[in-house]
């Protein structure tokens, strides 16, 4: 079964600087999909962004980016120019490439990030 | 707008009651999802459906049931026999293809009377 890996429990960052969570995943699959979920106080789920395995370059939505390492199995996000409404619970997400029951996600521990002003 | 509706959004259970939480979805998607969330353990999955009529258990299964009638709605039942039904629960929903991110609902919060 894969796992996920947040090793960060929790960050934190000023506001306007740049902040980097750190997500390693364990699989023996080659074709997969990668995801970073927001979760703000709200607790409302939020994708920030998604990466295809077989992709080699690294996506981006805006200010975050991500690095991501396919024989090192990492995939970090980068927030750059941290804002307030960042702060929130981060969590990394790996989700199989095949068919049938594999459109489920597996889910790491998450990194709460606070921001300072 | 298209979304997930998840209610109520908190519910208390006494002793030995079964209570069903509601999940609707009118973004025309095929699979479903139930998430469990405790602090500091992330989304455990309860059960998932990828059609009307079938379903499958997750990780933590045991002590919940569901149904999936029609394509617009997951309930999930919570039976006596999960004796620590406290949480945060999570409805999700994603379309067909494994770069279809899942979209989620506002979340339960289910505590013990």
């Amino acid at each position: 079964a894969q796992t996920v890996t947040q090793s960060q429990p929790e960050m934190s960052v000023q506001e306007a600087e740049t902040v980097t969570l750190s997500c390693t995943y364990d699989t023996s699959e080659s074709d997969y999909y990668l995801f970073w979920y927001k979760q703000p106080p709200s607790r409302q789920m939020i994708l920030v962004i998604r990466q295809e395995a077989y992709k080699q370059q690294n996506a981006t939505e805006n200010r975050f980016s991500v690095n991501f390492q396919k024989a090192a199995k990492s995939f970090s996000l980068k927030i750059s120019d941290s804002q307030l409404g960042d702060a929130a619970m981060y969590f990394c997400a790996y989700r199989s490439g095949g068919g049938g029951s594999n459109y489920k996600l597996t889910f790491g521990k998450g990194t709460l990030l606070t921001v300072n002003p | 707008d298209g979304g997930i509706t998840q209610s109520p959004k908190y519910l208390f259970r006494k002793e030995g009651q079964n209570v069903t939480l509601s999940c609707e979805q009118n973004l025309n998607h095929d699979a479903m999802y139930w998430y469990r969330q405790d602090p500091g353990q992330g989304l455990r999955l309860i059960y998932y459906s990828q059609i009307v009529n079938d379903f499958q258990k997750g990780d933590i299964a045991e002590g919940y049931s569901v149904s999936r009638e029609k394509k617009e709605s997951f309930p999930l039942t919570v039976t006596s026999a999960q004796k620590n039904p406290t949480a945060f629960y999570l409805c999700a929903s994603s379309g067909q293809g494994g770069y279809q991110p899942q979209h989620f609902g506002d979340g339960t919060r289910l505590s013990i009377l």
